[in-house]
């Protein structure tokens, strides 16, 4: 499969917890996107990589971070985890480092905090 | 800030019948507007874009800056048009996409 891949597919954790969600983007593709998905939320923009290095900042708490590979994989890395942070967690990825360039999404990560 | 308005959180029709899913947007300059899709245990992806002024799987939408709207259209209604609909905003200063809530279409006979 040489879509967008994202692991895990569901994480259950406890509150207070430390979690990193993994995503690779297509072949050839160079910028990573991340998104938050909470519920009756639309997709929340967390932050974009492009080719290792950060492009755009969304709404990314300062609690989550994340971090560009040289082999283009990104992940995403949530501390102090608090109820609210239950949601989903896309990733997508596009050929270049517009926004508007078409983004390919994968499965999503699902993410529950008790 | 820019912002995306999708009004209807479901929006049901007969098969057959005509479709109007509502997008509205705030921004005062020139934006790029998308349609984003998700069909049942399947990913979001790429619908329409407003550039392209193409019709695709029967959809179109056109962007109307008066009313500063994206309503995706289709005239006849088919049961594969089921899915999640997602309206996105583009203004090239934010450098990211902003999404709408989404609206769920259901086409029944």
């Amino acid at each position: 499969d040489s879509g967008v891949t994202q692991t895990p597919k569901h994480l259950i954790t406890a509150t207070g917890q430390r979690v990193t969600l993994r995503c690779s983007p297509r072949s050839g593709d160079l910028s990573v996107y991340w998104y938050q998905q909470s519920l009756d939320q639309g997709l929340q923009f967390l932050i974009q990589y492009y080719n290792g290095e950060e492009r755009a900042k969304g709404n990314i708490l300062e609690r989550f971070s994340a971090q560009q590979f040289p082999d283009l994989h990104s992940e995403l890395n949530l501390s102090s985890l608090e109820l609210g942070d239950s949601a989903l967690y896309f990733c997508a990825s596009s050929a270049g480092p517009q926004p508007t360039n078409e983004q390919f999404f994968g499965p999503g990560t699902r993410l529950t905090v008790l | 800030a820019q912002r995306v308005t999708q009004p209807e959180k479901l929006l049901s029709v007969f098969k057959g019948a005509p479709v109007e899913l509502k997008c509205n947007y705030s921004y005062s300059g020139s934006p790029e507007l998308f349609w984003y899709v998700q069909y049942s245990r399947q990913r979001l992806q790429l619908l329409l874009r407003h550039i392209s002024r193409e019709s695709i799987k029967g959809f179109t939408a056109d962007l109307n800056k008066g009313e500063t709207s994206f309503h995706l259209k289709k005239p006849f209604a088919q049961e594969e048009d089921s899915a999640m609909y997602y309206c996105a905003l583009n203004t090239g200063t934010a450098s990211k996409l902003t999404f709408g809530t989404g609206t769920r279409l259901q086409v029944t006979l």
